[in-house]
């Protein structure tokens, strides 16, 4: 099983102000055929996971421009430039490599 | 445009059992593997099942082992998750999951499981 360990736990970010979060999982997530299978996802209260960046730094259509995710193999960082008060919620990385796993999440919060 | 359409989710006693359905369109589904994903309130995520383009594979998390049972009609476009013996840790809500090689997963809207008496 591929584990994915998140950090940090909890994110108190000012806006206007850049922000980051860890993911590393336990066994490369780089398949044979170029992609890291790595995903990440907003949740807001009371909503569905909503997908930000997939196969490691493909921003998803509709994300805005201040969301990048980079890394490769076995750790990857999702980028937030500038902070907005609407992106407030839990941030969770998924592995889809081999069934599916989830890193912890990471709340993030307005100072 | 991919959709993924859950439902049959509902209040179950403790023990009883539900058939959560996805119906799927907007791609090749006999292509795709297919997920149950769940989160339970207040929790993080957790993979539940997956199944094989052709149904010949499942596998399950040790957790539902036994008491779920995931399958397909690649006629219908559709996946199914069968859940039997329902206790009062499967409250969550379901959400069918595709994946395929190269592209990004799509998700259904989800549907709620409350097992309680």
């Amino acid at each position: 099983d591929i584990v994915m360990t998140q950090s940090p736990l909890s994110l108190p970010v000012t806006p206007g102000e850049p922000a980051s979060i860890s993911c590393r999982s336990s066994q490369s997530l780089l398949h044979s055929d170029g992609f890291n299978y790595l995903e990440w996802y907003l949740q807001k209260p009371g909503q569905s996971p909503q997908l930000l960046i997939y196969l490691g730094s493909n921003r998803a259509s509709g994300v805005p421009d201040r969301f990048s995710g980079s890394g490769s193999g076995t750790d990857f960082t999702l980028r937030i430039s500038r902070v907005e008060a609407e992106d407030v919620g839990f941030y969770y990385c998924m592995q889809a490599l081999q069934d599916l796993s989830f890193g912890g999440g990471t709340k993030v919060e307005i100072k | 445009e991919v959709q993924l359409v859950d439902s049959g989710g509902g209040l179950v006693q403790p023990g009883g059992s539900l058939r959560l359905s996805c119906a799927a369109s907007g791609f090749t589904f006999s292509s795709c593997w297919m997920k149950w994903v769940r989160q339970a309130p207040g929790k993080g995520l957790e993979w539940v099942a997956n199944i094989s383009p052709d149904g010949s594979g499942k596998y399950y998390v040790d957790s539902v082992k036994g008491r779920f049972t995931i399958s397909r009609d690649n006629a219908k476009s559709s996946v199914f998750q069968q859940m039997n013996s329902l206790r009062a840790e499967d409250t969550a809500v379901y959400y069918c999951v595709k994946i395929a090689g190269g592209q990004r997963a799509y998700w259904g809207q989800g549907t709620l499981v409350t097992v309680s008496s």
